[in-house]
């Protein structure tokens, strides 16, 4: 079936450290796996994706981790700040492409 | 941000009633969805639209039903409105990758 599972559910972590956030997928997954953060009281908002055909991708602090072999993908948060401070939610595309489906989410709190 | 609206933006109803959610798009996405979030249980989606008039169950489709007569809009229907079903909607449209979505429905079942 279609599973995105998603840890940890909270982290916390002091500015300046990094912050990992781990998905597993299961089989049926396609080609697509985005990361969306929501700030409070906002809508989510895409921060970075990444595509089968890739093992790593990184934008400035941001990067994600693909390992197809064992179906997880993985965020990294490096010297963090406390802006960063939201929800963050991984994802994967199911059903030839139309099904997104999110992990549980984790919420990163990042303390001064 | 992507045209992307829903409304209303805020309702309370009471059990038994029913309540339709409008999603209204102004960028011809082939892609339309609806998912509830809640807490400790993030992002399920309940229903989704791959173009008029063809749609597909989510995770959490039970209690709901949608339809898409046009391109731009995605119409969520609760026939029979539950407390359980009191939650923040959101609509949310993808072209060829990035899901963009609205600013949420909240809505709440007495």
């Amino acid at each position: 079936g279609e599973n995105v599972e998603q840890h940890p559910s909270t982290l916390s972590v002091q500015e300046g450290d990094s912050a990992v956030i781990k998905c597993t997928y299961s089989d049926s997954a396609s080609n697509y796996f985005p990361w969306y953060k929501q700030e409070l009281g906002k809508r989510p908002q895409l921060i970075i994706d990444i595509r089968s055909n890739v093992g790593e991708k990184k934008d400035q602090r941001i990067a994600v981790t693909l390992n197809k072999t064992a179906k997880h993908f993985s965020l990294h948060i490096t010297e963090t700040q406390p802006e960063d401070s939201a929800v963050y939610f991984c994802a994967a595309l199911y059903h030839q492409g139309g099904k997104l489906i999110f992990g549980q989410g984790t919420e990163l709190s990042v303390k001064p | 941000d992507a045209g992307i609206t829903q409304s209303p933006r805020h309702k309370v109803t009471e059990t038994g009633t029913p309540v339709t959610l409008r999603c209204h798009q102004t960028e011809n996405h082939r892609y339309m969805y609806w998912y509830r979030q809640d807490p400790g249980h993030g992002l399920r989606l309940i229903h989704y639209s791959y173009g008029v008039k063809d749609t597909d169950k989510g995770e959490v489709s039970d209690g709901y039903s949608v339809s898409r007569s046009k391109t731009e809009d995605f119409l969520l229907t609760l026939e029979s409105a539950t407390s359980s079903q009191t939650s923040v909607y959101f609509c949310a449209i993808r072209g060829a990758g990035e899901l963009f979505f609205g600013e949420g429905s909240r809505l709440t079942v007495l």
